[in-house]
């Protein structure tokens, strides 16, 4: 079975730009979460989509967003780039988002603001 | 009160040692508890999870040690390894609601020495 796929691996961006990042989850994964990593505050937790609906939502500000389609892809938006939004973006899927199920991360999408 | 705290930041063993990376909590309300490993360039992937009806589970090296009364969890890596060198995470999320939503440690920086 394919793990979970993020594209690209790798952006460039500079402040003010936009940039949407892709997450393809494994397949039969109906769930998807997003997650960003930086040094200093580590793993932390954006959003979940499910069925194309956000279920759950953590404290970033609006210029984060996301989307989920009908075969479980998701994307996810930052608008109006600020050189804090450098960081790994990593994207998980579960089965159903469940707080006790498995979740499998991707390799990340690299974002480096400029 | 979301918050888990993770010891130590970094963690240096011989080839043949153990390794031991601790958890606290205080959201009594968790009770999914996931450890991850996570090298350069990768995602995190998940390792072994506990859930709060067992106090110890394990798997091949790893083993998650499990105190709810004191609100803290393990993980013990036995007979370390070069390739465990790595970064842990522990994790923990709420059953129900909380839709994908994990709470990560720091995280630990193993370094095993051949």
């Amino acid at each position: 079975k394919a793990g979970v796929t993020q594209t690209p691996r790798y952006l460039i961006k500079t402040r003010g730009q936009q940039v949407t990042l892709s997450c393809s989850p494994i397949s039969g994964h109906r769930s998807v979460s997003w997650y960003q990593q930086t040094p200093g505050q580590g793993l932390q937790f954006l959003f979940e989509y499910f069925s194309e609906t956000q279920r759950n939502k953590g404290n970033f500000p609006g210029r984060f967003s996301g989307r989920q389609f009908s075969n479980s892809r998701s994307e996810m938006n930052v608008s109006t780039l600020e050189l804090g939004d450098s960081a790994l973006y990593l994207c998980a899927s579960s089965a159903t988002g469940g707080g006790n199920q498995p979740q499998h991360f991707g390799d990340g999408t690299r974002l480096s603001i400029l | 009160q979301q918050q888990v705290k993770q010891s130590p930041q970094s963690l240096i063993v011989q080839k043949g040692g153990i390794s031991i990376i601790n958890c606290a909590y205080e959201n009594t309300a968790f009770d999914y508890f996931p450890w991850y490993q996570q090298f350069p360039g990768k995602g995190p992937a998940l390792l072994i999870a506990i859930r709060p009806d067992v106090s110890e589970k394990k798997e091949g090296r790893f083993t998650i040690s499990f105190n709810k009364s004191a609100k803290q969890f393990s993980l013990h890596i036995m007979d370390s390894q070069p390739g465990d060198s790595a970064t842990y995470f522990c994790a923990a999320s709420t059953g129900g609601t909380s839709y994908g939503k994990l709470t990560f440690g720091q995280g630990t920086i193993l370094t095993v020495h051949p």
